[in-house]
């Protein structure tokens, strides 16, 4: 069975950063399209960002383009989400996700972590 | 960016009562389209991909349908543990899109 086990959450303030990591195993990770998708309290489910099996293509929402950073260390099948400038709006439960494909074509959101919580507040 | 509009935003059934859900695109993508479950404290769950394919161990009584613009989630007779929130997401381009959700609720 797959597993996905987010860490790195916490309480940041306005303008600062955080690194969020998922821990991946029990699949081929270097194989596999992978993404961060969040929840902000209350309201529905958001992507946030992807990157291809190479680490090299990445793609990211419009609202932290600029922002994030999306990486990965396929030798130690580990996910990142570097986010830098964070906004209050960015408070959300981050869930790391396994696309669904074969690069290039990046498929469904397949497996899901339970996910990990931002809070950014003064 | 592709807007997915999801009706209603509330779903009121019995037990063993049929579910359905809609979600609409603002433009065509296709039948490139994902159905979600997601329950409190739970991480979501994919239920379909491809607008109308049940992902793995994803029990029959969940179906879709529909290509285009218009789509369909079925719960042909709901059990207690489908009582949650229902997500459809296109990814037929970037960037990717969810409607903001359906909660089916006990009657």
């Amino acid at each position: 069975e797959v597993q996905l086990l987010e860490s790195g959450g916490g309480l940041v303030q306005p303008g600062g950063s955080l690194r969020l990591s998922c821990a991946a195993s029990r699949f081929d990770f270097t194989n596999a399209a992978m993404s961060w998708v969040r929840q902000a309290p209350g309201r529905g489910l958001e992507w946030v960002s992807t990157v291809a099996p190479n680490g090299v293509v990445t793609y990211y929402a419009d609202s932290v383009k600029g922002r994030f950073t999306i990486s990965r260390d396929n030798s130690k099948n580990t996910l990142f989400l570097q986010m830098d400038s964070l906004r209050v709006e960015d408070t959300a439960l981050y869930f790391c996700v396994l696309n669904g494909g074969d690069f290039p074509n990046i498929y469904a959101f397949d497996q899901w972590g339970q996910g990990t919580l931002l809070t950014v507040s003064s | 960016e592709i807007v997915m509009t999801q009706s209603p935003a509330t779903l009121s059934v019995s037990p063993g009562e049929r579910a359905t859900l809609s979600c609409r695109a603002s433009r065509s993508v296709s039948t490139i389209l994902a159905w979600y479950q997601h329950k409190p404290g739970q991480a979501p769950r994919l239920l379909i991909y491809g607008a109308s394919t049940r992902f793995t161990g994803v029990p029959a009584r969940f179906s879709g349908s529909g290509s285009g613009t218009e789509f369909t989630l079925t719960i042909s007779s709901l059990q207690s543990e489908d009582f949650a929130v229902y997500y459809c997401q296109q990814y037929s381009e970037w960037p990717r899109t969810f409607g903001q959700g359906t909660k089916v609720a006990i009657k």
